[in-house]
């Protein structure tokens, strides 16, 4: 199936630890996102990159590290978790430039952090 | 702060009524306005979108309706479904090279669609 998929679906971790939610698309979009949505369902964006590049990078904290090997894929790394990062981390992806703006979001990634 | 505000927050209406959703912004360059739906553990999925040249777009029983002067734009369900049920986001963007695909999103409204 085409799609933007994301792994794992849920992470349990504990405050202080590192830990990282892969994305991968099959939609040979080349720009992938990172959206946080919060407990109330406030959807924000974090990051984009377009062919590997970054191009939005809106007020995240430094822990926050996100790394593209190539155009299908985009990872978040999270340094040192807090009790607030828990949220649902969603990845998206576009084509740039294209006529839509359509993003296609993944099926997100539940993190908990204790 | 937020740039677009969304209203209501939720709303339950019955099988065959109308939903309205409605959204307003500051920022005039924004140029592209998306509709996302969101079903319980599930991404958003784009529902239907319009950009500022036209009034309205309608897309089955969906229905954007546009007005820039007043800088507002709203969702109508018509003859809304138990499978409506979801939470549908309002969002905006500009097409600036530093910005794109910046979706600014409402804070939602969750739509409840009884028997």
């Amino acid at each position: 199936d085409t799609a933007v998929s994301q792994t794992p679906k849920y992470l349990v971790t504990q405050m202080g630890n590192d830990k990282s939610i892969k994305c991968e698309q099959n939609l040979g979009h080349d720009t992938m996102y990172w959206y946080k949505q919060d407990s109330k369902k406030f959807l924000k964006i974090m990051f984009s990159y377009n062919n590997k590049e970054l191009i939005i990078n809106e007020t995240v904290p430094n822990r926050f590290s996100p790394k593209s090997p190539d155009k299908a894929h985009l990872n978040l790394h999270i340094n040192s978790l807090e009790l607030g990062d828990s949220a649902v981390y969603f990845c998206a992806s576009s084509q740039y430039g294209g006529p839509n703006y359509e993003q296609y979001f993944g099926p997100g990634t539940r993190l908990t952090v204790t | 702060q937020q740039q677009v505000k969304q209203s209501p927050q939720s709303l339950i209406v019955q099988k065959g009524g109308i939903s309205i959703i409605n959204c307003a912004y500051e920022n005039t360059a924004f140029d592209y306005f998306p509709w996302y739906q969101q079903f319980p553990g599930k991404g958003p999925a784009l529902l239907i979108a319009i950009r500022p040249d036209v009034s309205e777009k309608k897309e089955g029983r969906f229905t954007i309706s546009f007005n820039k002067s007043a800088k507002q734009f709203s969702l109508h369900i018509m003859d809304s479904q138990p499978g409506d049920s979801a939470t549908y986001f309002c969002a905006a963007t500009a097409e600036v090279t530093d910005s794109w695909g910046k979706l600014q999103f409402g804070a939602g409204t969750q739509v409840v669609v009884t028997p």
